[in-house]
């Protein structure tokens, strides 16, 4: 079994300041962790993923993420939070191999305050 | 390069009624998604597809029924609309399995209301 928990469900910044969106999961397998955007109105769209080679991933837009196995985690951040930041992130747990499943989280909702 | 399209947007549908939600991808990936997203609650996977003619059940099909004629399109029949199923359904598409780390890639969604 597995499952993610993205522990806030609205996280509000200023413009310009860090930005911190937690994501645990629990997995029997070795899983991938996916950070999935959403913006108003649109699909979801990749922002970085994780399978097994570095834990430090970089993503598109100044975002990264770090698998941290003893943690179980894998929080998303970015130093400095523009205005079009503000959207709703999703984190998102596969395996594979004889069991494929993808569990997404129930969404982190940004909001970027001028 | 379109990715994945999703017709229509937006549909009101009365409780009873059929619908078809059209999926059509063009970067000729064999693996095929549908997602419902509900408010507050995470995609929940409806029906997926591995290749023509290969369907599969998801964590949430009951209601809903799919074909795979073509490695582009992936409709998704709605044979008798319930409140329940007023929601908004992703497709998705990915180049392998999505359980096996793969990126899919979304379409922009259709919004369903049943009155």
């Amino acid at each position: 079994a597995q499952s993610v928990t993205q522990l806030d469900s609205h996280v509000s910044v200023s413009e310009g300041t860090p930005v911190l969106l937690r994501c645990n999961y629990s997995s029997s397998y070795s899983p991938s962790l996916f950070w999935y955007v959403q913006h108003p109105n649109k699909g979801l769209q990749l922002l970085l993923k994780y399978t097994s080679a570095a834990t430090l991933v970089k993503g598109i837009n100044g975002f990264e993420a770090e698998f941290k196995k003893s943690e179980t985690s894998f929080h998303l951040t970015k130093p400095s939070a523009h205005m079009s930041d503000a959207a709703e992130y999703f984190c998102v747990v596969s395996v594979g191999g004889s069991y494929q499943k993808v569990t997404f989280g129930t969404g982190t909702k940004l909001q970027v305050i001028p | 390069n379109a990715g994945v399209t999703q017709t229509p947007k937006f549909r009101i549908l009365k409780i009873g009624q059929s619908m078809t939600l059209q999926c059509t991808q063009d970067m000729n990936h064999n693996y095929m998604y549908w997602y419902r997203q509900d408010p507050g609650m995470g995609l929940k996977l409806i029906y997926y597809s591995v290749g023509a003619g290969i369907t599969d059940k998801g964590e949430v099909p009951n209601g809903y029924n799919v074909s795979r004629s073509t490695t582009e399109d992936f409709p998704l029949r709605l044979e008798l609309a319930a409140p329940s199923q007023t929601s908004v359904y992703f497709c998705a598409s990915s180049p392998g399995l999505a359980g096996g780390g793969e990126t899919q890639y979304f379409g922009p969604g259709t919004r369903l209301l049943v009155l």
